[in-house]
């Protein structure tokens, strides 16, 4: 099965710029989703697919794929956005498989 | 504005069998492109996918607890269930149902919602 590795934490100073990464396999097949959750929260969806965000996500959320590499970058980050990031794709062991990420535990200075 | 809520005992003794069930709202469980699944947080830790089911032909578990764990879908009560065989302290965690849309034109597949969690703890 595959795996998703992400650094375990990163930190940004208010109204910078940040990138958090998500290496792995499964990301040459297909594209990651990445999630945000909060302390005490279920984790929300903030981009999917190539680089889709839902309804309600701020623009400055924003992903992008390169290789064996997914980023998920903010621009502009706010308060509010720290919380932990989970990258997930599909397995290439099968095409409803599943994999998650480790997380990175994102602080905004 | 669809929801889903686990629901089940929030105590298992080692050894025994966790069931949980995930009831949704706002919307019908059977409808195409949708996807239904579990997914666990162990205290302090990550996300882990357990199981995705499409029907009661479509199942797919993660390899590492294959073994164990039983998926299941009831659509006359719009609900769908994981049951989890001997557990141990390692299958404490929160435990999310979500919902995942997929789109294999666009090469798509997401969790787009989920429940808020229930703490399963597995202790004697």
């Amino acid at each position: 099965s595959s795996e998703l590795t992400q650094d375990p934490a990163v930190s940004v100073a208010l109204g910078q710029t940040v990138r958090i990464t998500c290496q792995g396999d499964s990301l040459r097949r297909y594209y990651a989703n990445w999630y945000q959750q909060r302390p005490g929260q279920a984790p929300i969806v903030v981009i999917y697919g190539k680089n889709n965000r839902p309804s309600g996500i701020p623009d400055r959320f924003s992903g992008s794929s390169s290789g064996n590499t997914a980023s998920l970058t903010i621009t502009g980050a706010q308060a509010e956005d720290e919380a932990d990031y989970y990258c997930n794709s599909r397995d290439t062991s099968g095409n409803h498989l599943e994999v998650f990420g480790g997380g990175t535990k994102l602080t905004v200075l | 504005h669809l929801q889903l809520q686990e629901s089940g005992p929030g105590l298992v003794k080692p050894s025994e069998t966790l069931s949980l069930t995930c009831t949704v709202s706002g919307g019908s469980i059977r409808t195409s492109s949708y996807y239904w699944a579990w997914i666990r947080q162990p205290p302090g830790k990550g996300l882990e996918w357990i199981a995705t089911i499409y029907d009661s032909a479509s199942t797919y578990y993660n390899p590492s607890l294959k073994r164990r764990v039983t998926i299941s879908v009831d659509t006359s009560k719009n609900q769908f269930s994981l049951k989890l065989s001997s557990v141990t302290a390692a299958d404490t965690a929160l435990y999310y149902c979500a919902r995942r849309d997929v789109d294999i034109v666009a090469r798509i597949a997401y969790f787009d919602y989920w429940g808020q969690g229930t703490l399963v703890t597995v202790s004697s």
